[in-house]
């Protein structure tokens, strides 16, 4: 099975501010199949970033994702109040499919 | 617009099977793979399985054989039975679209959250 390990657990930020937030892997992901997902309290997860650059449907320009094999980062690059939530990473190219723990952004 | 919904018991015995159904509207049930992914309580996310139309499935073995799935066309819907279910499988249970390969998990359901409890 494929670890992911997100890290930092928590990231304080103010509006404005970019965020980093990086997802590692403990073997290489094949075919770069790692997805980003934003979830707000009370609300299913939804989809940010798919083979791990590429933007899904309606999702605004300042989030970003990039990496290979092992480590990925999803930038969002100003940080809009909306944005406040827990991110988290999934690798989708080997069976079982697996979720890091998640990054909680929330308002400094 | 694709939309799942999640329905089921929210209270389920120990050793008995939890039994939940995703009903999809906006898709063909004939496309596509189904999921179930579930979250404990203010924890993160376990992927359970998936299947497609044609019975094609794949299970976490983490669960150890206790989960299948199943699909009913007529009804546009497919299922999650989880056996011998105990405290640990208390969690929020949602249905998930993976639209493509390459695409990944597309489209959630809002969830459900089945407490297992005597």
């Amino acid at each position: 099975e494929i670890v992911l390990t997100q890290s930092p657990d928590t990231l304080s930020l103010s509006p404005g501010e970019r965020a980093t937030l990086s997802c590692r892997a403990s073997q290489r992901i094949n075919g770069n199949y790692l997805a980003w997902f934003q979830q707000k309290p009370g609300q299913a997860p939804s989809l940010l970033i798919y083979g791990a650059s590429s933007r899904a449907t309606g999702i605004p320009d300042r989030f970003s994702g990039s990496g290979s094999g092992t480590d990925f980062t999803l930038t969002i690059s100003r940080l809009e109040p909306e944005d406040f939530a827990v991110f988290y990473c999934q690798q989708y190219g080997t069976s079982p499919f697996t979720f890091g723990p998640g990054t909680k952004v929330d308002i400094k | 617009q694709v939309q799942l919904q999640e329905s089921g018991p929210g209270l389920v015995k120990p050793s008995e099977t939890l039994s939940l159904t995703c009903n999809v509207s906006g898709a063909s049930i004939s496309s596509y793979s189904w999921n179930w992914i579930r979250q404990p309580p203010g924890k993160g996310l376990e992927w359970i399985g998936y299947i497609y139309y044609s019975g094609v499935s794949n299970y976490n073995p983490s669960l150890k054989g206790r989960a299948a799935m199943s699909v009913d066309k007529s009804k546009n819907q497919f299922s999650l039975n989880l056996s011998s279910v105990t405290a640990a499988d208390t969690a929020v249970y949602y249905c998930a679209r993976v639209r493509s390969t390459w695409y990944g998990i597309d489209c959630w359901g809002q969830g459900t959250l089945v407490t297992v409890t005597s």
